[in-house]
């Protein structure tokens, strides 16, 4: 059965530092990975995600994350935070009923 | 987000009364998903429907029950509410499985 685990509840960083949010999926079958982002009080917007193709995925707004198979992780990084991106992220899967599986969700703190 | 209305926004009942929520869609998209969040957990499936009349348990269905006798609309209805069911509650539609999801703003539902 598919499943996510993101290894991290809280991640606090100071501004304009790089930060990782740790993620590593298990599947059995074709993989489908994707981040998405939720700022307090609102719902979840797609931040990226992998299907197929290039391992390196990249956000509009200055995220990327790099599907590697023989670690099973979708690590998501930004080379430099913001306090705008203080948000929890959700890593997540596809799952046999087309629906998303989603980790416990990890809470970004950018500190000025 | 544009295209997908969850109602009511907010929601506080009794325990063992029943309370139904509505999502709405304007897009004609054939699949719609219900989540709950809660802290620790990330999103749950409740239920899912894949077409009108059509719908199956997710993860999390005891004590829910849906209907969708409209295409654009999903009910999520808790038959007798209990205070384990006080949450927010997601609904989603996507045109094509788990690749391409919208969220909506969500309900937060209080049982007391």
């Amino acid at each position: 059965a598919q499943s996510v685990t993101q290894l991290d509840s809280q991640v606090p960083v100071f501004e304009e530092a790089p930060v990782e949010l740790r993620c590593n999926y298990s599947s059995s079958v074709s993989v489908y990975l994707f981040w998405y982002v939720q700022y307090p009080n609102q719902g979840l917007q797609l931040l990226l995600k992998y299907l197929s193709g290039s391992t390196l995925v990249e956000s509009i707004n200055g995220f990327e994350a790099e599907f590697n198979k023989s670690q099973t992780s979708f690590h998501l990084r930004k080379p430099s935070v913001h306090i705008s991106d203080t948000a929890e992220y959700f890593c997540a899967t596809g799952g046999s009923q087309g629906n998303l599986i989603f980790g416990k969700g990890t809470k970004l703190s950018v500190k000025p | 987000d544009a295209g997908i209305t969850q109602s009511p926004r907010h929601k506080v009942t009794e325990t063992g009364t029943p309370v139904t929520l509505r999502c709405h869609q304007t897009e004609n998209h054939r699949y719609m998903y219900w989540y709950r969040q809660d802290p620790g957990h990330g999103l749950r499936l409740i239920h899912y429907s894949y077409g009108v009349k059509d719908t199956d348990k997710g993860e999390v269905s005891d004590g829910y029950s849906v209907s969708r006798s409209k295409t654009e609309d999903f009910l999520l209805t808790l038959e007798s509410a209990t205070s384990s069911q006080t949450s927010v509650y997601f609904c989603a539609i996507s045109v094509q499985g788990a690749t391409g999801y919208t969220f909506g703003s969500g309900t937060r539902l209080t049982v007391v």
